[in-house]
C-alpha cells in the first residue's frame, strides 16, 4: 500500500516562492505525479518525475529523490491565481495496476 | 478542456436510491479510473480499467460497480445510497497502463444524497 504526505496548509505571499514537500512510503513505485485543484474543479496536470532530479517547467519545477521516497513541487512568481491545493501522487507499479494513490493535498493561499 | 467528459454534472437523489455517472475518455485513451473525493478530503482511489477489464481496486464499496464497455466509455453505478456517499465523483483516463502516462481528469459528477 501507499502512503503519502504533504502539508494541509501553507501561506505565501504574491511574487514569493513556495515549496511543498511529499513524503511518501511504498510497496512498489513507478513515478511521482504533481496536481493543481482549484476548489470543485478537476484536478490539473502540472508535473511528473519518474527519475531523481530536478523537472523545470516554467514557474513550477518538481523534484524527486527516489531513495529518501521525498518530492517537491515549487512555485516561483506567486500569482494570485496560483492559490489552490496541490495535490501530490504516486503511482505503484505494475502488480497493483499502475493506479495512481494521492496524498491529501496541499491548500495554498497566496496573499497580496 | 481536458477531453474527459462525465455525465451529469450534477445530481441529486435521495437515500436508498440508486444511480449510473457516465464517462467518455480522452479520444484515444484504454485507461478509465474513478475517484471520490468528499468535502475537505482527498482523493480516494475507486477503480481502474483497461481497455474494457479491470485493472486495479481500491477502496471502492460493494454497493459501488464499474465497467467499461467496448466503445471505452465508462459507467459508474452507486446502489443503495447512503448520506455519506455525497461526493465529487472524478474519472480519469490515460493512454495506457504503464508508467509516464499522464492521468487527466473530467470535470466531475456532484452527488447528493438527501
Amino acid at each position: 500500500g501507499q502512503n503519502i504526505d504533504q502539508p494541509t496548509e501553507m501561506t505565501a505571499t504574491e511574487g514569493a516562492i513556495v515549496q511543498i514537500n511529499c513524503t511518501y512510503q511504498t510497496s512498489g513505485f513507478n513515478g511521482l505525479f504533481w496536481y493543481q485543484q482549484h476548489a470543485g474543479e478537476a484536478p490539473t496536470f502540472l508535473s511528473y518525475n519518474v527519475l531523481d532530479g530536478l523537472e523545470e517547467k516554467g514557474r513550477f519545477s518538481s523534484f524527486l529523490s527516489r531513495s529518501k521516497g521525498y518530492s517537491y513541487l515549487l512555485l516561483k512568481e506567486l500569482q494570485m491565481k496560483d492559490s489552490a491545493s496541490y495535490l501530490c501522487a504516486v503511482r505503484e507499479g505494475k502488480a497493483a495496476g499502475n493506479k495512481l494513490t494521492f496524498g491529501g493535498g496541499t491548500r495554498v493561499l497566496v496573499k497580496p | 478542456d481536458s477531453g474527459v467528459t462525465q455525465t451529469p454534472k450534477h445530481l441529486i437523489t435521495a437515500t436508498g436510491q440508486r444511480v449510473t455517472l457516465r464517462c467518455s475518455p480522452r479520444s484515444g485513451d484504454l485507461s478509465v479510473y474513478w475517484y471520490q473525493q468528499s468535502l475537505d478530503q482527498g482523493l480516494q482511489f475507486l477503480i481502474q480499467y483497461y481497455n474494457g477489464e479491470e485493472r486495479a481496486k481500491g477502496n471502492i464499496l460493494e454497493r459501488f460497480s464499474a465497467q467499461q464497455f467496448p466503445d471505452l466509455h465508462s459507467e459508474l453505478n452507486l446502489s443503495s445510497l447512503e448520506l455519506g456517499d455525497s461526493a465529487l465523483y472524478f474519472c480519469a483516463s490515460s493512454v495506457g497502463r504503464g508508467s509516464g502516462n499522464t492521468i487527466y481528469f473530467g470535470e466531475g459528477s456532484w452527488l447528493t444524497v438527501v
